[in-house]
């Protein structure tokens, strides 16, 4: 099994409607991140916690939410989603600030 | 507001060529570097920086950070089609928060 885990994998949805993507990790770590990427750019953060009671807004928090269920899920949800909410969404984990993060495969959400 | 440039933005070379990818960064509380390499996928980590001038070295790849003129680089020696990539700058805060750069897209021809 992957140490972090996204689903679903790929997802189409209409303008709209709510959607969840979902991420949970085995390796045990405090530190979750949701980020964004669109084509030909780097990843942009849209929320992070550093344990179950923490939960910060990154740079694109807005139209978007967050849970954390528990040290090992972290749920990304779209409220009312909107085509320029199109774009593969990554979910990562670190152990602390000087260690590299650990990704998720990825999710390719298409909002038409 | 954090800011990580990379360039160039895309690179095509032979296999054998050596190449060299920067990434500058204007960054609050700076920590660290990172260097990502993304395939398909998921990213995947290559190295972390937090020593001016200290060399960090992976078989061909190696990676060196200035905190003066705030920039790193990247080097890939004798490349390889399966170096072809994009490599993802970042840099760390104190704070926990990383900010990426565009990414260098790196085609290796055979």
């Amino acid at each position: 099994d992957a140490d972090v885990t996204q689903t679903p994998r790929n997802r189409i949805t209409k303008t709209g409607k709510r959607i969840m993507l979902e991420c949970s990790q085995t390796k045990g770590h405090d530190r979750m991140y949701w980020y964004r990427q669109d084509p030909g750019l780097g990843l942009r953060l849209i929320y992070y916690s550093f344990d179950v009671k923490d939960i910060n807004k990154g740079e694109i928090s807005d139209g978007y939410s967050v849970s954390r269920q528990a040290q090992a899920k972290f749920s990304l949800s779209l409220e009312s989603a909107i085509p320029n909410q199109t774009a593969l969404y990554f979910c990562a984990t670190s152990e602390t600030t000087d260690y590299g993060y650990t990704f998720g495969s990825g999710t390719r959400l298409t909002v038409v | 507001e954090d800011k990580v440039v990379q360039s160039p933005l895309s690179l095509v070379v032979h296999e054998g060529d050596t190449v060299t990818l920067n990434c500058s960064y204007e960054v609050t509380n700076f920590r660290s570097l990172l260097w990502y390499k993304q395939e398909k996928k998921a990213p995947t980590f290559l190295f972390m920086l937090t020593s001016s001038g200290i060399e960090k070295k992976s078989g061909r790849l190696s990676s060196i950070l200035d905190k003066k003129e705030l920039f790193s680089i990247l080097n890939i020696t004798a490349t390889q089609t399966g170096d072809s990539a994009v490599y993802l700058c970042a840099s760390n805060t104190n704070a926990g928060k990383s900010t990426f750069g565009d990414g260098t897209t790196l085609t290796v021809k055979p």
